[in-house]
């Protein structure tokens, strides 16, 4: 299986940018299609999507969530980080079956 | 507006069996795969299983194939879940999501919860 590895917590100061990482145990892209997607998740909802193939930004997501890129390490941005995106965020590929997920990076205020 | 509503979950003793279902609104079901994804307590996410859209092809994870069994009704919108054989270590919520073709999930239903314990 592909594991995906993200730092557990990062803390931020509002209006500062974060940026989550994830790292690939093999490659998850094929030609240019990056198969990597990105999920925010607040306690007690359902996961979220926000980016899909590394770098769109998914229906109804600000703008002040990016992604970038390729092959086994890719960035979640928030720029600036708002107090609604106080949350955990998942990385997942799409490459290999099964389909993984990293264990979540926790978005804390410093 | 895509609504995905999970029910069927609760309390199972390890050994017995539970269904769950899905019930899609807000698009045409029969054109998405769909997936489960559940999420133990405190933990992180983990895909289940995947069936096509319209049903012919369906995958698992390895620890809970031959024991769980996707299905779905195109003609009533709805999702299943078969699961069987069921053990402790399959207590989490489990998510009903739509694949949105590159096999990320980009509607995901508020979750059911099933514990399984004597």
């Amino acid at each position: 299986d592909i594991v995906l590895t993200q730092s557990p917590v990062l803390a931020v100061s509002l209006g500062q940018r974060a940026t989550i990482s994830c790292r690939a145990s093999q490659s998850v892209s094929i030609s240019s299609i990056n198969l990597m997607h990105w999920y925010q998740q607040k306690p007690g909802q359902q996961p979220k999507l926000l980016i899909y193939r590394a770098s769109n930004l998914a229906s109804g997501i600000p703008a002040r969530f990016s992604g970038s890129g390729s092959g086994t390490d890719f960035t979640l941005t928030i720029d600036p980080v708002q107090a609604d995106d106080i949350a955990a965020y998942y990385c997942q590929q799409s490459r290999e079956s099964p389909n993984t997920f990293g264990a979540g990076t926790k978005l804390e205020l410093k | 507006e895509v609504q995905l509503v999970e029910s069927g979950g609760g309390l199972v003793q390890p050994g017995r069996s539970m269904k769950l279902s899905c019930a899609a609104s807000g698009f045409t079901f029969s054109n998405y795969g769909m997936a489960w994804v559940r999420q133990a307590p405190t933990k992180g996410l983990e895909w289940v299983a995947t069936i096509s859209y319209d049903g012919s092809s369906t995958y698992y994870r390895d620890s809970v194939k031959g024991r769980f069994t996707i299905s779905r009704d195109n003609a009533k919108s709805t999702l299943y879940l078969q699961m069987n054989s069921l053990r402790s270590e399959d207590t989490a919520t489990y998510y009903c999501t739509r694949d949105f073709g590159d096999g990320g999930y980009d509607y995901w239903g508020q979750g059911v919860m099933v514990t399984v314990s004597s």
